[in-house]
């Protein structure tokens, strides 16, 4: 079956400017996860989606972070007045549920560069 | 200091030689380990995934947990060039609070299989 799809596979943008990126999670699951990956950093968490809820946006970096999610499936990152530190590459999971038994699975991800 | 330390490597091997990858952690608290494998310019995928401690074997592949001294491994046997990719381990906590299903990720190491 289909996997995590994530949109655009790269992207790249002046610094300033906003970018959307897009995640369509596996059909029927319910848990949604963005993680961002950079070479000093490693992988990191910033938010999760239970339905349409986001209970935990403690690892958004700044008030230029915000991610929604509509219908219970697509979800959307949006960055505002880009950065050259936001270069990195997004990664978005997905799993039936959002308890930690249930495993995520990733997309492959978009890699953001900030001129 | 990182709650889960991973050595980055990188890591060359022949093939056909064991390789043993490994974490250690500081949160008591998590209770759930996985290993994913990432190929170049793809997202992770789930290769193992254990509760607590103890020993699971999928094909060439073992992964162990000993909480007891909050370390994990895991082992590939004859291993092939197509084993070659970054490894990261992560980890979760029971369900609870506000960390359901966050995954906290090792730096990841990059392993080499030549033939």
């Amino acid at each position: 079956g289909a996997g995590v799809s994530q949109s655009p596979s790269n992207k790249v943008t002046e610094k300033g400017k906003d970018v959307e990126l897009r995640c369509d999670p596996i059909s029927g699951h319910t848990a949604l996860y963005w993680y961002r990956q950079s070479l000093g950093q490693g992988l990191e968490f910033l938010i999760y989606f239970q339905g349409n809820s986001a209970p935990d946006k403690s690892g958004l970096p700044s008030d230029r972070f915000s991610a929604e999610r509509t219908g219970g499936s697509v979800s959307t990152l949006t960055i505002q007045r880009t950065q050259q530190e936001d270069s990195a590459v997004y990664l978005c999971a997905s799993s039936p549920g959002i308890y930690s038994n249930q495993p995520q699975h990733f997309g492959d991800g978009t890699r953001l560069s900030i001129l | 200091q990182k709650e889960v330390e991973q050595d980055p490597g990188p890591l060359s091997v022949p093939e056909g030689a064991i390789v043993s990858l490994n974490c250690t952690y500081s949160n008591s608290a998590f209770q759930y380990f996985m290993w994913y494998r990432q190929y170049s310019r793809k997202g992770p995928e789930l290769l193992m995934y254990t509760y607590s401690s103890g020993n699971k074997e999928d094909g060439r592949f073992t992964a162990q947990v000993d909480k007891s001294s909050k370390y994990i491994s895991l082992f590939i046997r004859d291993s092939q060039p197509s084993d070659s990719a970054t490894y990261l381990c992560a980890m979760s906590a029971s369900a609870g609070g506000t960390s359901y299903g966050k995954l906290t990720f090792g730096q990841g190491t990059i392993l080499t299989v030549h033939p």
